[in-house]
């Protein structure tokens, strides 16, 4: 079955230090890949998604950067955090619009708190 | 462009009483709907989805969901809220990458349900 880890679940940072999180999915390939932001009072907000290995797109400007190294891992960056970057982070993967509620899994999310 | 609407922020419903969450999606093809419940602290798991077919579909937990193509509205129901339901509540809808024939989920900003003894 296909499992989804995303880590760290909690990380406080201080502004201007850099950051990465981490999402892994595994058994499936070629999947594609999304990472999504909640802001305080806020909905879900899609930052970036991948469909292949060094395939990224993003959709909203931002200081954020994602990168795809390998078919099924998914990495949020940041050379400089702002506060402004604070919120919960949510990997998520899916194969097609079938697969979302079925083979489609979030992971547990990273609450990102800067300081 | 593609969009969800949950017009309701925040919803105060006393435990037992029913409830209804409003959704409303702009979507020019034929919609891949879900709702899905984030508990504090977690992440979200999916509650029901509607694909084709009957315009009422169940969930887990007790939920239900009408598709209303008419009224571009997909609902989220509960005959009997339990205190367990409070949590944050999201309808989305799939809509197409153009570029690059796959999909990805859009969210509306979700429903914040607080359950009153």
């Amino acid at each position: 079955s296909q499992t989804i880890h995303q880590w760290p679940a909690t990380l406080v940072q201080p502004v201007g230090s850099p950051l990465s999180l981490e999402c892994t999915v595994e058994g499936t390939s070629n999947p594609n890949l999304y990472w999504y932001r909640q802001a305080a009072g806020r909905g879900l907000q899609l930052l970036f998604y991948s469909v292949g290995i060094g395939q990224i797109s993003s959709e909203v400007p931002q200081n954020l950067s994602a990168s795809r190294p390998q078919d099924r891992q998914f990495i949020l960056s940041s050379k400089k955090l702002l506060l402004s970057d604070s919120g919960f982070y949510l990997c998520a993967w899916g194969r097609d619009r079938t697969s979302w509620g079925t083979e489609a899994f979030f992971g547990q999310g990273t609450r990102l708190t800067v300081v | 462009a593609q969009s969800v609407t949950q017009p309701d922020i925040h919803i105060t419903v006393s435990e037992g009483a029913s409830l209804e969450l409003r959704c409303n999606y702009s979507y020019g093809a034929t919609p891949y709907l879900f709702w899905y419940v984030q508990s504090p602290g977690q992440g979200l798991q999916l509650l029901l989805k509607y694909f084709s077919g009957d315009t009422l579909v169940q969930g887990i937990k007790g939920f239900e969901a009408e598709f209303k193509r008419s009224q571009s509205s997909f609902n989220l129901r509960k005959p009997s809220v339990h205190w367990s339901d409070a949590a944050e509540y999201f309808c989305a809808v799939v809509r197409g990458i153009s570029n690059f024939g796959n999909e990805k989920l859009t969210f509306g900003t979700g429903t914040r349900l607080t359950i009153i003894p």
